[in-house]
Protein backbone atom coordinates (compact mmCIF):
# COMPACT_ATOMS: atom_id res chain seq x y z
CA UNK A 1 0.00 0.00 0.00
CA UNK A 2 1.79 3.12 -1.05
CA UNK A 3 1.29 6.30 1.25
CA UNK A 4 1.67 8.50 -1.48
CA UNK A 5 -0.50 7.82 -4.18
CA UNK A 6 0.26 10.33 -7.91
CA UNK A 7 -1.48 10.37 -11.19
CA UNK A 8 -1.40 9.79 -13.51
CA UNK A 9 1.49 7.33 -13.77
CA UNK A 10 2.37 8.15 -17.74
CA UNK A 11 1.41 11.30 -19.49
CA UNK A 12 2.75 11.78 -22.83
CA UNK A 13 1.76 15.77 -24.21
CA UNK A 14 2.55 17.43 -27.68
CA UNK A 15 5.28 20.63 -27.12
CA UNK A 16 3.51 23.90 -25.94
CA UNK A 17 0.54 22.06 -24.04
CA UNK A 18 -0.04 22.51 -19.99
CA UNK A 19 -0.56 19.86 -17.67
CA UNK A 20 -0.97 19.09 -14.06
CA UNK A 21 0.52 16.06 -12.14
CA UNK A 22 -0.98 14.98 -8.79
CA UNK A 23 -0.15 13.92 -5.80
CA UNK A 24 -1.96 12.56 -2.89
CA UNK A 25 -2.32 11.14 0.83
CA UNK A 26 -4.25 10.01 3.61
CA UNK A 27 -1.69 11.49 5.87
CA UNK A 28 -0.33 14.76 6.90
CA UNK A 29 3.28 16.46 6.05
CA UNK A 30 5.17 18.39 7.79
CA UNK A 31 6.65 19.11 4.17
CA UNK A 32 6.73 17.72 1.24
CA UNK A 33 9.14 17.98 -2.11
CA UNK A 34 9.09 17.63 -5.77
CA UNK A 35 11.68 15.95 -7.54
CA UNK A 36 12.70 15.16 -11.38
CA UNK A 37 14.67 11.96 -12.44
CA UNK A 38 16.23 11.77 -15.50
CA UNK A 39 17.41 8.42 -16.93
CA UNK A 40 20.73 7.19 -15.51
CA UNK A 41 20.76 9.75 -12.82
CA UNK A 42 19.66 10.26 -9.16
CA UNK A 43 16.55 12.06 -8.58
CA UNK A 44 17.08 16.18 -8.32
CA UNK A 45 14.93 18.33 -5.71
CA UNK A 46 12.63 20.70 -7.60
CA UNK A 47 10.63 22.90 -4.50
CA UNK A 48 10.15 22.00 -1.08
CA UNK A 49 6.50 23.29 0.32
CA UNK A 50 5.64 23.58 3.95
CA UNK A 51 2.91 25.59 4.44
CA UNK A 52 -0.76 24.17 4.02
CA UNK A 53 -2.02 26.48 1.01
CA UNK A 54 1.57 27.18 -0.06
CA UNK A 55 2.14 28.13 -3.89
CA UNK A 56 5.60 27.96 -5.64
CA UNK A 57 6.44 29.09 -8.78
CA UNK A 58 10.17 27.87 -10.40
CA UNK A 59 9.45 29.57 -14.28
CA UNK A 60 7.03 27.60 -15.67
CA UNK A 61 6.16 25.19 -12.74
CA UNK A 62 3.98 25.82 -10.19
CA UNK A 63 3.54 23.76 -7.04
CA UNK A 64 0.64 24.18 -4.80
CA UNK A 65 0.42 21.99 -1.16
CA UNK A 66 -2.76 21.58 -0.36
CA UNK A 67 -4.99 23.27 3.04
CA UNK A 68 -4.82 19.72 5.21
CA UNK A 69 -0.74 19.19 4.16
CA UNK A 70 -1.99 15.97 2.47
CA UNK A 71 -1.80 16.46 -1.15
CA UNK A 72 -0.11 17.83 -3.99
CA UNK A 73 0.29 19.14 -7.38
CA UNK A 74 2.33 20.42 -10.15
CA UNK A 75 1.54 21.98 -13.20
CA UNK A 76 3.50 22.51 -16.02
CA UNK A 77 2.96 25.41 -18.42
CA UNK A 78 3.69 25.37 -22.38
CA UNK A 79 5.63 22.17 -21.61
CA UNK A 80 9.00 21.75 -23.38
CA UNK A 81 10.76 18.68 -24.70
CA UNK A 82 13.75 19.28 -21.57
CA UNK A 83 10.67 18.22 -19.23
CA UNK A 84 10.59 15.03 -20.53
CA UNK A 85 11.33 13.10 -17.04
CA UNK A 86 10.16 10.90 -13.87
CA UNK A 87 8.15 13.58 -11.50
CA UNK A 88 8.39 11.94 -8.07
CA UNK A 89 6.68 13.89 -4.63
CA UNK A 90 8.04 13.10 -1.48
CA UNK A 91 6.77 13.90 2.22
CA UNK A 92 8.38 13.87 5.49
CA UNK A 93 5.27 12.45 7.72
CA UNK A 94 4.34 14.68 10.71
CA UNK A 95 4.39 11.19 12.93
CA UNK A 96 8.04 10.19 11.44
CA UNK A 97 9.88 13.54 11.01
CA UNK A 98 13.57 11.44 9.67
CA UNK A 99 12.40 9.69 7.28
CA UNK A 100 10.62 10.31 3.84
CA UNK A 101 8.29 8.86 2.16
CA UNK A 102 8.25 8.86 -1.83
CA UNK A 103 5.40 8.43 -4.30
CA UNK A 104 5.50 5.90 -7.22
CA UNK A 105 6.61 8.62 -9.73
CA UNK A 106 4.81 9.84 -12.75
CA UNK A 107 6.36 9.29 -16.47
CA UNK A 108 6.34 12.55 -18.47
CA UNK A 109 7.26 12.29 -22.30
CA UNK A 110 7.05 15.77 -24.10
CA UNK A 111 6.72 14.83 -27.77
CA UNK A 112 8.04 17.79 -30.32
CA UNK B 1 26.04 19.38 -6.04
CA UNK B 2 26.55 17.83 -2.61
CA UNK B 3 28.89 16.34 -2.87
CA UNK B 4 28.08 12.22 -2.88
CA UNK B 5 29.74 9.51 -3.94
CA UNK B 6 28.70 5.92 -4.97
CA UNK B 7 30.64 3.07 -5.45
CA UNK B 8 30.35 1.20 -7.45
CA UNK B 9 28.46 2.20 -9.82
CA UNK B 10 27.69 -0.78 -11.52
CA UNK B 11 28.19 -4.40 -10.11
CA UNK B 12 26.97 -8.16 -11.39
CA UNK B 13 26.83 -10.75 -8.50
CA UNK B 14 25.80 -13.74 -8.17
CA UNK B 15 23.04 -15.74 -5.75
CA UNK B 16 24.37 -16.04 -2.41
CA UNK B 17 27.64 -14.27 -2.65
CA UNK B 18 27.79 -10.96 -0.42
CA UNK B 19 28.02 -7.43 -1.92
CA UNK B 20 28.62 -3.97 -0.42
CA UNK B 21 28.10 -0.64 -1.42
CA UNK B 22 29.76 2.57 -0.52
CA UNK B 23 28.48 5.98 0.23
CA UNK B 24 31.01 8.97 0.65
CA UNK B 25 30.12 12.66 0.99
CA UNK B 26 32.06 15.34 1.80
CA UNK B 27 29.85 17.54 3.75
CA UNK B 28 29.35 16.46 7.16
CA UNK B 29 25.72 15.57 6.64
CA UNK B 30 23.81 14.20 9.97
CA UNK B 31 21.15 12.44 8.34
CA UNK B 32 22.31 9.26 5.20
CA UNK B 33 19.72 7.60 3.77
CA UNK B 34 19.82 4.07 1.29
CA UNK B 35 16.94 3.51 -1.14
CA UNK B 36 16.20 1.21 -3.74
CA UNK B 37 14.40 1.97 -6.82
CA UNK B 38 12.58 -0.63 -8.95
CA UNK B 39 9.70 -0.09 -11.50
CA UNK B 40 6.39 0.90 -10.62
CA UNK B 41 7.65 1.58 -6.68
CA UNK B 42 9.16 4.61 -6.78
CA UNK B 43 11.96 4.58 -4.42
CA UNK B 44 11.99 2.59 -1.04
CA UNK B 45 13.90 3.13 2.42
CA UNK B 46 15.97 0.42 3.18
CA UNK B 47 17.81 1.73 6.07
CA UNK B 48 19.18 5.43 7.27
CA UNK B 49 21.75 6.83 9.56
CA UNK B 50 21.20 9.94 12.01
CA UNK B 51 25.17 9.94 13.22
CA UNK B 52 27.86 7.71 13.85
CA UNK B 53 27.26 4.51 14.78
CA UNK B 54 22.93 5.08 14.95
CA UNK B 55 20.90 3.49 12.25
CA UNK B 56 17.12 2.82 11.92
CA UNK B 57 15.51 0.34 9.75
CA UNK B 58 13.38 1.72 6.88
CA UNK B 59 10.41 -0.31 4.85
CA UNK B 60 12.16 -2.92 2.90
CA UNK B 61 15.14 -3.47 5.27
CA UNK B 62 15.12 -7.34 5.20
CA UNK B 63 18.07 -8.79 3.60
CA UNK B 64 20.31 -5.47 4.57
CA UNK B 65 22.55 -4.08 6.76
CA UNK B 66 24.19 -1.11 7.20
CA UNK B 67 27.14 0.78 9.37
CA UNK B 68 28.36 4.57 9.70
CA UNK B 69 31.62 4.55 11.40
CA UNK B 70 32.18 7.94 9.88
CA UNK B 71 30.16 10.61 9.39
CA UNK B 72 31.08 10.74 5.89
CA UNK B 73 30.79 6.97 4.95
CA UNK B 74 27.62 4.84 5.03
CA UNK B 75 28.13 1.28 4.12
CA UNK B 76 25.09 -1.11 2.24
CA UNK B 77 25.83 -4.57 2.72
CA UNK B 78 23.76 -7.94 1.13
CA UNK B 79 24.87 -10.86 2.95
CA UNK B 80 23.78 -13.29 1.03
CA UNK B 81 22.45 -11.62 -2.27
CA UNK B 82 19.41 -12.62 -3.92
CA UNK B 83 17.97 -12.09 -8.06
CA UNK B 84 15.10 -10.30 -5.86
CA UNK B 85 17.85 -8.20 -4.83
CA UNK B 86 18.69 -6.70 -8.78
CA UNK B 87 18.03 -3.09 -8.49
CA UNK B 88 19.00 0.19 -8.47
CA UNK B 89 20.36 1.95 -5.40
CA UNK B 90 20.85 5.40 -4.24
CA UNK B 91 22.36 7.14 -1.54
CA UNK B 92 21.05 10.44 -0.20
CA UNK B 93 21.32 12.53 2.55
CA UNK B 94 19.12 15.33 4.17
CA UNK B 95 19.24 18.80 4.77
CA UNK B 96 16.43 21.32 6.38
CA UNK B 97 12.69 19.87 5.76
CA UNK B 98 14.41 16.74 4.93
CA UNK B 99 15.06 17.78 1.50
CA UNK B 100 16.95 14.86 -0.18
CA UNK B 101 20.02 15.07 -2.19
CA UNK B 102 21.21 12.08 -3.93
CA UNK B 103 24.12 10.32 -5.53
CA UNK B 104 24.53 9.20 -9.05
CA UNK B 105 23.09 5.49 -7.93
CA UNK B 106 24.56 1.84 -8.18
CA UNK B 107 23.07 -0.68 -10.41
CA UNK B 108 23.41 -4.33 -8.87
CA UNK B 109 22.54 -7.29 -10.79
CA UNK B 110 22.31 -10.68 -9.32
CA UNK B 111 22.03 -13.58 -11.57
Amino acid sequence: TQLLEQSPQFLSIQEGENLTVYCNSSSVFSSLQWYRQEPGEGPVLLVTVVTGGEVKKLKRLTFQFGDARKDSSLHITAAQTGDTGLYLCAGALETSYDKVIFGPGTSLSVIP
Amino acid sequence: DAGITQSPRHKVTETGTPVTLRCHQTENHRYMYWYRQDPGHGLRLIHYSYGVKDTDKGEVSDGYSVSRSKTEDFLLTLESATSSQTSVYFCAISTLYNEQFFGPGTRLTVL
